[in-house]
C-alpha cells in the first residue's frame, strides 16, 4: 500500500506571500493518479488538481501542481483569505490513498 | 449541475448495521466510477470504496474489507454503501465522490455514530 506524507503539517502565512506544499509517497506514483484537493471547515473537499499539474474546472490559475515520481508540490502563487484551508494530496491506484493533510493558517 | 446526496447516517450501537445511499444527478451515472471517502470528527480524508461504472471491479480499504459493501443501480442513479459489524472508529462524515483516477465531485456527507 503506497502511503503519502505531506509536510508541513501546518503552514503559517501571510495573504499575498507564496505557499508551497508537498506531498510525498512511499513508492513511485504515476502522474496521472496524483490529485489535490482543499477543504474547508463544515465544506466537503474540492477538487483542485489532477493528474499532478492540471487544474480543475474553476479553479483560479493562481494553484499549480508539479512534481513526479514520489515527490509532488502544489504551490499557491498569492494567497487569498480564501485559500486558507487545508490542502490533501491523493493518490489513486487499485486503492485511494490520501496524505494526513496540511493546514494553511493565517500568520 | 452536477448533485450528490448522502443519506442514511445516524446513531447505530457497536456491532450493528446502517445502509448508506448516495442520490446521483447532473451527469450520466452509469458511465462513471464511484467512491465512498469518509472523515472521522477532526481527522483526514480515508478513502473507504470504489465501484465501477458496471460494477464489475470493486475495491475496498483493508479497514473496512469483509464488513462493508458497495454497490450501486445505474436505472436508479443511486449508489449504497452496506456497513455490517460495526465499529467505534467507524464513527465519520461519509462522503460519496464521483471519479475513477480523482474524484471531481462531492456530496455534503452524512454523519455515523457508532456508540452504545
Amino acid at each position: 500500500e503506497i502511503v503519502l506524507t505531506q509536510s508541513p503539517g501546518t503552514l503559517s502565512l501571510s495573504p499575498g506571500e507564496r505557499a508551497t506544499l508537498s506531498c510525498r509517497a512511499s513508492q513511485s506514483v504515476s502522474s496521472s493518479y496524483l490529485a489535490w484537493y482543499q477543504q474547508k471547515p463544515g465544506q466537503a473537499p474540492r477538487l483542485l488538481i489532477y493528474g499532478a499539474s492540471s487544474r480543475a474546472t474553476g479553479i483560479p490559475d493562481r494553484f499549480s501542481g508539479s512534481g513526479s515520481g514520489t515527490d509532488f508540490t502544489l504551490t499557491i502563487s498569492r494567497l487569498e483569505p480564501e485559500d486558507f484551508a487545508v490542502y490533501y494530496c491523493q493518490q489513486y491506484g487499485s486503492s485511494g490513498t490520501f496524505g494526513q493533510g496540511t493546514r494553511l493558517e493565517i500568520k | 449541475e452536477v448533485q450528490l446526496v448522502e443519506s442514511g447516517g445516524g446513531l447505530v450501537k457497536p456491532g450493528g448495521s446502517l445502509r448508506l445511499s448516495c442520490a446521483a444527478s447532473g451527469f450520466t451515472f452509469s458511465s462513471y466510477s464511484m467512491n465512498w471517502v469518509r472523515q472521522a470528527p477532526g481527522k483526514g480524508l480515508e478513502w473507504v470504496s470504489s465501484i465501477s461504472s458496471s460494477s464489475s471491479y470493486i475495491y475496498y480499504a483493508d479497514s473496512v474489507k469483509g464488513r462493508f459493501t458497495i454497490s450501486r443501480d445505474n436505472a436508479k442513479n443511486s449508489l449504497y454503501l452496506q456497513m455490517n459489524s460495526l465499529r467505534a472508529e467507524d464513527t465519520a462524515v461519509y462522503y460519496c465522490a464521483k471519479g475513477l483516477m480523482y474524484f471531481d465531485y462531492w456530496g455534503q456527507g452524512t454523519l455515523v455514530t457508532v456508540s452504545s
